[in-house]
């Protein structure tokens, strides 16, 4: 079956990078897209953009556009985001949820998603 | 950017009584070549990923109970949960992708009464 596992919890400093990863399986891993969503404590939810498994293209908000990087490893099923220049209010559990979209369209809504990643920024 | 915007932000309903859970968006999200609106729904329990439950508006993902359904188009939606059962509290979230980004309402917390 489907499965997505995110990377452990992680601490950074105010000004640091993280990098967050999510491992895929169960499914043809090109197949789907994957976005990054994050919620920070006791709030919301806000999407940071999306990544094309196969071209390794991707869609950031605007929010994010100069700290975000969202990368793919096809030969692991993984993808990857990290975000940079990180402040305390970065401090959020991030998720990567999959796309439900089939084909070569994404659709831009999601089925399966992984469990999150807490990140906590700190000094 | 479209602007989500839930009501109420919390909600306590008797167990088997209904719960209705009220969307609105800044612009509409039906898009007019195919006729779909293009919003989701979800749950999230404490501690867990949210959950999908409705998208299209009004289409149910493949093992939600029928006692969810989704209704409305254009800017106005409803989440309704015709018979509220203990498993059922959650924060509950609209989500459009019309258009990028994509945005998410508040969110709205359902308890039991």
């Amino acid at each position: 079956q489907v499965q997505v596992v995110q990377s452990g919890a992680e601490v950074k400093r105010p000004g640091a990078s993280v990098k967050v990863s999510c491992k895929a399986s169960g499914y043809t891993f090109t197949s789907s897209y994957f976005h990054w969503v994050r919620q920070a404590p006791g709030q919301g939810l806000e999407w940071m953009g999306i990544i094309d498994p196969r071209s390794g293209r991707t869609t950031y908000a605007q929010k994010f556009q100069d700290r975000v990087t969202m990368t793919t490893d096809t030969s692991t099923g993984t993808v990857y985001m990290e975000l940079s220049s990180l402040t305390s209010e970065d401090t959020a559990v991030y998720f990567c949820p999959r796309d439900l979209g089939e084909g070569a369209a994404a659709a831009f809504y999601f089925d399966f998603w992984g469990q999150g990643t807490r990140v906590t920024v700190s000094s | 950017d479209i602007v989500m915007t839930q009501s109420p932000e919390s909600l306590a309903v008797s167990l088997g009584e209904r719960a209705t859970i009220n969307c609105k968006s800044s612009q509409s999200v039906l898009y007019s070549s195919n006729n779909r609106n293009f919003l989701a729904w979800y749950q999230q329990k404490p501690g867990q990923p949210p959950k999908l439950l409705i998208y299209w508006a009004s289409t149910r993902e493949s093992g939600v109970p029928d006692r969810f359904s989704g209704s409305g188009s254009g800017t106005d939606f409803t989440l309704t949960i015709s018979s509220l059962q203990a498993e059922d509290v959650a924060v509950y979230y609209c989500q459009q992708y019309y258009s990028t980004p994509i945005t998410f309402g508040q969110g709205t917390r359902l308890e039991t009464k």
